[in-house]
């Protein structure tokens, strides 16, 4: 069964150092998103991207973040300057098609010290 | 603004039925999800209304209406792994943002 998968399952970094968090999408799929959830919180939308743009971004999502898509098959997503509150559970996903039906990936829990 | 309620907690009994409710007040509307997500896992699909009524996937089924921003979740035949939170989420929209409700997590006793 298709899947999406995201490296590494878990990240420690230094406050105001930049991390990179990797996903590969659901290969024809076309829709791909970033959430976060904070330990005991609700999942928070932060960016969808669909044909190499940004399609909607959320308020967290402010100049440190970024996301790209390098190649064919990897979605990233950067935070250039960490803070504490930065440490969560960072999900990606993917759909095929907008809006619909969207398969998470197992996530990358990041701690920032 | 944007808002999904939902009950923080619910208990019941295995081969039972629950129904968990879910009131959304969002400024645009293009469907409604239930994910299921054990606890450090990640969220997986259960069902998606985009239409009033009711939508029934084996042992799980589904019903919207539009008109009263209110969606519930029916979980019939309750097994102990059903033990989880279950989370209401609304795309609203706009390029495909979607909204997660704080979910409601369920016990499932013998």
């Amino acid at each position: 069964e298709p899947e999406v998968t995201q490296t590494p399952s878990h990240q420690v970094t230094q406050m105001g150092q930049e991390v990179i968090l990797r996903c590969v999408p659901i290969s024809n799929h076309l829709y791909f998103y970033w959430y976060r959830q904070i330990l005991g919180q609700k999942v928070e939308f932060l960016v969808s991207f669909y044909n190499n743009e940004i399609s909607e971004k959320s308020e967290i999502f402010d100049d440190q973040f970024s996301v790209e898509r390098p190649d064919g098959s990897n979605f990233t997503l950067k935070i250039r300057s960490t803070k504490l509150e930065d440490s969560a559970m960072y999900f990606c996903a993917s759909s095929a098609t907008g809006g619909t039906e969207a398969f998470f990936g197992q996530g990358t829990r990041l701690t920032v010290v | 603004g944007q808002n999904i309620d939902q009950p923080t907690e619910m208990t019941a009994t295995e081969g039972a039925i629950v129904q968990i409710n879910c009131t959304y007040q969002t400024s645009g509307f293009n469907g409604l999800f239930w994910y299921q997500q054990h606890a450090g896992e990640a969220p997986t699909f259960l069902s998606y209304n985009v239409l009033d009524g009711l939508e029934e996937k084996g042992r799980f089924s589904s019903f919207l209406s539009r008109s009263k921003g209110y969606s519930y979740l029916l979980l019939k035949e309750l097994q102990m792994k059903d033990s989880a939170s279950y989370l209401c989420a609304v795309n609203d929209g706009e390029g495909f943002k979607t909204i997660f409700g704080a979910g409601t997590r369920l016990f499932v006793k013998a």
